[in-house]
């Protein structure tokens, strides 16, 4: 079965600091994944996703996530973190055949707190 | 990009009543639009997806005749809450798909029943 796993539930950095968020998948096929974030009381937004295109993958606001077949990762990057980063994010999987074709797996989240 | 709405935003209601929520896709077309649950310091799990003119297709654990779901057309789907007992609080969140690969997610609605 498919799955992902965010390996921090909570990730703290300081502002202009790089971020690093973890997340890693396992699945049968050729994954399609998915960086999500949500900021409080807000919809969730795509940052970014991966659908076996480029494995440097960048996204909105700085963001960018590298998809590596041999560790089965993909975790999500940010140069220099600012303090409207501050927010929930989601690490999804995209399943790819059979019944769960086109349906959303979330990890369990990671809260980044950026400190002035 | 495209927008989906949900309405309402917040509901409290009494025990035993029922509650409807729509979820609408704004400046696209949707055969299919999903509804999940989400709650407090957890992450979002699927309740069921929707396609437009056919029935709902239902997790597993999730009572159909407890969360009814219409998709009448392809901008609406409404998630109803029937008979809500205090345990159904959580926040919903519907999502529509414009492709097989992207799905866009509505800001939620936080239900609380009392």
């Amino acid at each position: 079965a498919q799955s992902v796993t965010q390996l921090d539930s909570h990730v703290s950095v300081s502002e202009g600091t790089p971020v690093l968020l973890r997340c890693n998948y396992s699945s049968s096929y050729s994954p399609s994944l998915f960086w999500y974030v949500q900021h409080p009381n807000k919809g969730l937004q795509l940052l970014l996703k991966y659908t076996s295109a480029a494995t440097l993958v960048k996204g909105i606001n700085g963001f960018e996530a590298e998809f590596k077949k041999s560790e089965t990762s993909f975790h999500l990057t940010k140069p220099s973190a600012h303090m409207s980063d501050a927010a929930e994010y989601f690490c999804v999987y995209s399943g790819a055949g059979g019944t769960s074709y086109g349906k959303l797996t979330f990890g369990q989240g990671t809260i980044l707190t950026v400190h002035p | 990009g495209a927008v989906v709405s949900q309405h309402p935003s917040r509901v409290i209601c009494k025990s035993g009543t029922s509650v409807k929520i729509e979820c609408r896709s704004l400046d696209f077309q949707a055969t299919t639009m999903f509804w999940y649950r989400q709650f407090p310091k957890q992450s979002l799990m699927l309740m069921a997806t929707s396609n437009e003119g056919s029935k709902a297709t239902y997790e597993q654990g999730v009572e159909k005749d407890k969360f009814l779901i219409n998709h009448a057309s392809l901008t609406l789907s409404t998630l109803t809450v029937t008979s809500a007992h205090p345990e159904d609080s959580s926040f919903y969140i519907c999502s529509a798909r414009t492709s097989v690969e992207i799905q866009y997610f509505g800001p939620g609605t936080r239900l609380l029943v009392l």
